[in-house]
């Protein structure tokens, strides 16, 4: 069964330190993976994508197939990184995403 | 572009009663999607459309759910009756199709919060 999991409701840090938001996935295929972020009061967006290879506002996530994760990562925080993150994965159909349960990232000054 | 539009952006309801949902895509996106949010499960699918049509509807959780795409610029989903459990955040979302903007890009509303009683 394709899925993924977040395995953090909640992620909790000071500014300055590391962060790393954990999703693991499970896909028969060659999996395509997302990050998604809703900061408050804002609309669910697309925050980078595996294939791209890139960094957003600092993040980093690289596909671990052995381990089938895709964590998100950023060596710093920064209080305007406390927002809502998604997971998602390509499964199927056209753009036809499957989310995990989201990790709430709280970053404090 | 305005985005996505979904109305109502709050709606409470009592259990048994008609629900309806509604979604404007952006004027030229090629797929909507209805999905639904809750603190335990996350953003499930529900059903997406393309081109008017609906794709895959695997995920609407049963026969009291229904959801129609009549023109390119207006879908609805319908909940009768409603029941407390169906209580939650629904998001539209819409994207381009194949080669036209960037796979797995979807562009959500502000969603809608329903409460049921």
């Amino acid at each position: 069964a394709q899925r993924v999991t977040q395995p953090e409701k909640l992620l909790s840090v000071f500014k300055g330190a590391p962060v790393e938001l954990k999703c693991n996935y499970s896909y028969s295929g060659s999996p395509e993976l997302f990050w998604y972020v809703q900061y408050s009061r804002q609309r669910l967006q697309l925050l980078l994508r595996h294939i791209s290879r890139e960094s957003i506002k600092g993040f980093t996530a690289d596909l671990n197939k052995g381990e089938t994760s895709f964590h998100l990562k950023k060596p710093f925080a920064q209080e305007e990184d406390s927002a809502m993150y998604y997971c998602a994965l390509l499964s199927g159909g056209y753009n036809k995403l499957i989310f995990g349960a989201g990790t709430r990232l709280a970053v404090h000054p | 572009d305005a985005g996505v539009i979904q109305s109502p952006r709050h709606e409470v309801t009592e259990m048994g009663q008609e629900v309806t949902l509604r979604c404007k895509p952006i004027s030229g996106h090629d797929y909507l999607f209805w999905y639904r949010q809750t603190m335990m499960r996350g953003l499930e699918l529900l059903i997406y459309f393309n081109n008017n049509v609906p794709i895959d509807d695997s995920g609407m959780p049963e026969d009291r759910f229904s959801a129609k795409m009549p023109n390119a610029s207006f879908s609805t989903l319908k909940i009768q009756p409603s029941e407390p459990r169906d209580s939650a955040v629904y998001f539209c979302a819409s994207s381009l199709g194949p080669g036209r903007g960037v796979t797995g890009e979807l562009f959500f509303g502000e969603g809608s919060r329903l409460t049921v009683l």
